[in-house]
Formats: structure tokens, sequence, C-alpha cells
């Protein structure tokens, strides 16, 4: 089993639609977690991170954990043109190294 | 203007040869990492580092090898040991090797073998 597993896309969503993005992790554990967004060619970029259970709101993303069900989601407002990207879910485990799931890929459709 | 810069952009290796991939940073930040990526694929754990003159080995060392001499660098080298090396590669850091602090990444290094 994957540390980190990702809805496995593409994904494609209409402009000003909401894009939603999930992620399971394996490790109980885990202690925090985040979102990057990848364009293609580029390297990740961090969008946002969550430690606790519960909902945290950046701008028009939305970030929900639930530990008790080893869930983290992403979910992207008004969603964009120039949201077309790659976005990978990533989990800290009780030591120094973060797991990346294999990632998401969404199209916004103009 | 404070980053981390991944030297040289693209890569082009023969068969048999070793090469050096060049990490720095100017952020004062004590962990770096390397990250190999293959298309369609997550981020993979080559080798990490949490203080000067100290590493440790990822999930795919094997055919790699670090060194840190100095806090701003983190060279890697892939050797002709590495039999499939022609991948993405990320440089990152982060304050501390800690769950809650964020690994921020270089631009990268596209190596391709010829």
């Amino acid at each position: 089993q994957k540390e980190v597993e990702q809805n496995s896309g593409p994904l494609s969503v209409p402009e000003g639609a909401i894009a939603s993005l999930n992620c399971t992790y394996s490790d109980r554990g885990s202690q925090s977690f985040f979102w990057y967004r990848q364009y293609s060619g580029k390297s990740p970029e961090l969008i946002m991170f969550i430690y606790s259970n519960g909902d945290k709101e950046d701008g028009r993303f939305t970030a929900q954990l639930n530990k008790a069900s080893q869930y983290v989601s992403l979910l992207i407002r008004d969603s964009q043109p120039s949201d077309s990207a790659t976005y990978l879910c990533a989990a800290y485990p009780n030591d120094y190294k973060l797991s990346f799931g294999a990632g998401t890929t969404v199209t916004v459709r103009a | 203007d404070g980053g981390i810069t991944q030297s040289p952009k693209y890569l082009f290796r023969k068969e048999g040869q070793n090469v050096t991939l060049s990490c720095e940073q100017n952020l004062n930040h004590d962990a770096m990492y390397w990250y190999r990526q293959d298309p369609g694929q997550g981020l993979r754990l080559i080798y990490y580092s949490q203080i000067v003159n100290d590493f440790q080995k990822g999930d795919i060392a094997e055919g790699y090898s670090v060194s840190r001499e100095k806090k701003e660098s983190f060279p890697l080298t892939v050797t002709s040991a590495q039999k499939n090396p022609t991948a993405f590669y990320l440089c990152a850091s982060s304050i501390r090797p800690a769950p809650t602090d964020t690994q921020y990444f270089g631009p990268g290094t596209r190596l391709t073998v010829l």
C-alpha cells in the first residue's frame, strides 16, 4: 500500500466550478499535510498546509483534514484556467520524510 | 533575493559517466533534500540532510551520492551505478527537518541519458 494515494484523475472542470481533490494516507501517525501545485515542466509550489482536523481556508482554496478517516482534501472554488496543473498531496509521518502522492491533474475548461 | 537555485536546468549524460547536480540555498535553512520525479509519478526521496556534515539515505539512494560541507550547498552526484537516471531532479529545503516546516523547492534539473 502506498503511503499517500490520490484520485488518479485527470479531473476536468468548467471555469467557475469547484474542483475537489482527494487524498488518503496510510500512516495514522502522520502529523502534517501539504498541498503543492505543479505546472507542467516546473517545480512544485506550496498551496496550503494543514495540521489540525477540520477546514482551513486561504482565498479560493480550502483544505480539509479528517484524521480519523485518514483523509485530506483540497477544494478549489471559482476555478480559473490558471488553476490547470497537477496537484500533489504530501504527508509527514513520524520521521523526517515527506511522502508524496502521484498527483491529480486538473484541467479547467474555459 | 532569497531562494533555492539548481544548475544546470538541463543535463545530458552519456552511459558510464558520473554527473553532479548543483543545489544552493540562501534561506539559512538547516535541512535540504533531493527528490526524483518520473513522468506521472510523485516525488521520491533520494537523500536528505538535517545539518551540515550529515546526510541520510532516502528511499532510492542506490546509484547516488551527496555531500553537505556547507549549509548553503547540497550537491547530488548521479553515478554510473544508477541504471535509469533519466528524470526530473528536485532539490528542496526547510528551516528544520520537522513536520511543521514546509519544504520549498528549487526549479529542478532535467537529466537525460543519451
